[in-house]
């Protein structure tokens, strides 16, 4: 079945710095990587997804980026700001399998 | 509010005991999935339902059982609890088996599972 590894488990970094979240992922099927924000007391959200037939998406300040080669995808998330505080969670699957595997998930503390 | 309701938000029982934990799906979605989400640990998925069938079991303790309803609600129960079982719960929906398509998952705001 697919492994889901996610680097850094926490990440603290300035407001106005960018933030770079890693997984990676062991299924060569896999084709469809959905990323998730968690904040305290909430369960967690759909905030960008990529499927494998593009390297990278871009919504604002968030991208994701995806080398299906080196079976990796990262989040990026630029101009941060204290709002973007929570948990990040990466995701993988194949497009119509049911079986999501998710990452261990990364705390990202913005500082004002 | 993400549409999906789950209830209760809290539960304190007893390590022997058993919970019902119930999942409302958003309006228009046949797909519940579980998840259990331990301390600092992430996301592991328990099992899945699309209309009203048994759809994916993922690591789901032969303690833990579920079912879908034909009004769509779910509901997970727990039995023989442990002090291990202590997590948060958390029901996602979606409008098809894949999750696939614009909205993917939708999580509710879990219920939190303590066994003392």
């Amino acid at each position: 079945g697919e492994n889901v590894e996610q680097h850094p488990s926490t990440l603290s970094v300035q407001e106005g710095d960018s933030a770079v979240i890693k997984c990676t992922y062991s299924d060569s099927a896999s084709n469809y990587f959905p990323w998730y924000k968690q904040e305290l007391g909430k369960g967690p959200q759909l905030i960008i997804d990529i499927r494998s037939n593009v390297g990278e998406k871009k919504d604002q300040r968030i991208a994701v980026t995806l080398n299906k080669t080196a079976k990796h995808f990262s989040l990026h998330i630029t101009e941060t700001q204290p709002e973007d505080s929570a948990v990040y969670f990466c995701a993988a699957r194949q497009y119509n399998n049911n079986d999501m595997r998710f990452g261990a998930g990364t705390r990202l503390t913005v500082k004002p | 509010d993400s549409g999906v309701t789950q209830t209760p938000k809290h539960l304190i029982t007893a390590t022997g005991q058993r919970v019902t934990l119930r999942c409302s799906p958003r309006s228009g979605d046949l797909s519940v999935y579980w998840y259990q989400q331990s301390l600092d640990q992430g996301l592991q998925f328990l099992i899945q339902y699309y209309n009203g069938e048994e759809r994916a079991k993922g690591n789901i303790l032969e303690r833990f059982s579920a079912q879908q309803f034909p009004d769509l609600h779910s509901e997970l129960n727990l039995s023989s609890l442990e002090l291990g079982d202590s997590a948060l719960y958390f029901c996602a929906s979606s409008v098809n088996p894949a999750g696939t398509g614009d909205h993917g998952y939708t999580f509710g705001s879990g219920t939190r599972l303590t066994v003392v």
